[in-house]
């Protein structure tokens, strides 16, 4: 089946600082991409939904200028977490949709120290 | 409105016996899509199965079973004589014509040896 990376698997980064989370689609274009966040012992809550070339779409309560997301490619977004603070601190998980199928990528774990 | 519930928060088994976890979904639209996925600890989505809103036949595959009436809404989802491997937290989901997944909240199956 069609792959899906994450990058980092994981990432600790100080309170303050930017963090950015790559998605890619390995074998297959990808025309929408979703991010997803899930904390501990919780469901995943869809965060925002990216076309290639198009804003981004975000969920009710996700503060678009704290999550930054660049859909630059077919093949590639980007999750910026911008002045992360400990709350911030969950594990992200990134989706990517063909024309017939969604798939999911291994997740990103973020600390926020 | 779309909504997936999964009642049970967390389920313990002994090893080799049955557990047929529950999911009750909610939706409007004739044209849907139920999935089940596997999360164990490293996060992880592991998609288990796919099955559309005309498809109500039962399914099997090995230890695991599925069981989907339109009539209850309901999706369960059986394993057969359980193995400690099993241990993981379990996700119902609903894909429709809205182009996002409505994930449950979740099953967390601990299976004892």
């Amino acid at each position: 089946g069609a792959v899906v990376s994450q990058h980092p698997s994981w990432v600790i980064c100080k309170s303050g600082t930017s963090v950015k989370i790559e998605c890619r689609s390995l074998d297959f274009q990808a025309t929408t991409m979703f991010w997803y966040r899930q904390f501990p012992k919780q469901s995943l809550m869809l965060m925002a939904t990216s076309n290639e070339g198009s804003k981004a779409t975000y969920e009710q309560g996700v503060e678009k200028d704290k999550f930054l997301i660049n859909h630059a490619s077919l093949t590639l977004s980007t999750l910026t977490v911008t002045s992360a603070h400990p709350e911030d601190s969950s594990f992200y998980i990134c989706s990517a949709r063909d024309r017939y199928e969604q798939y999911f990528g291994p997740g990103t774990r973020l600390t926020v120290t | 409105a779309q909504k997936v519930t999964q009642a049970q928060t967390e389920i313990s088994v002994v090893e080799k016996e049955d557990v047929t976890l529950d999911c009750v979904y909610e939706t409007r639209d004739t044209t849907y899509y139920l999935f089940w996925y596997k999360q164990p600890p490293s996060g992880e989505l592991v998609f288990l199965i796919r099955r559309n809103s005309f498809d109500e036949q039962n399914e099997i595959s090995g230890r695991y079973s599925w069981n989907f009436q339109k009539s209850t809404s309901s999706f369960n989802f059986t394993i057969t004589a359980s193995q400690v491997v099993d241990s993981a937290v379990y996700f119902c989901a609903l894909w429709s014509a809205g182009n996002q997944f409505y994930f449950g909240t979740g099953t967390s199956l601990t299976v004892i040896p």
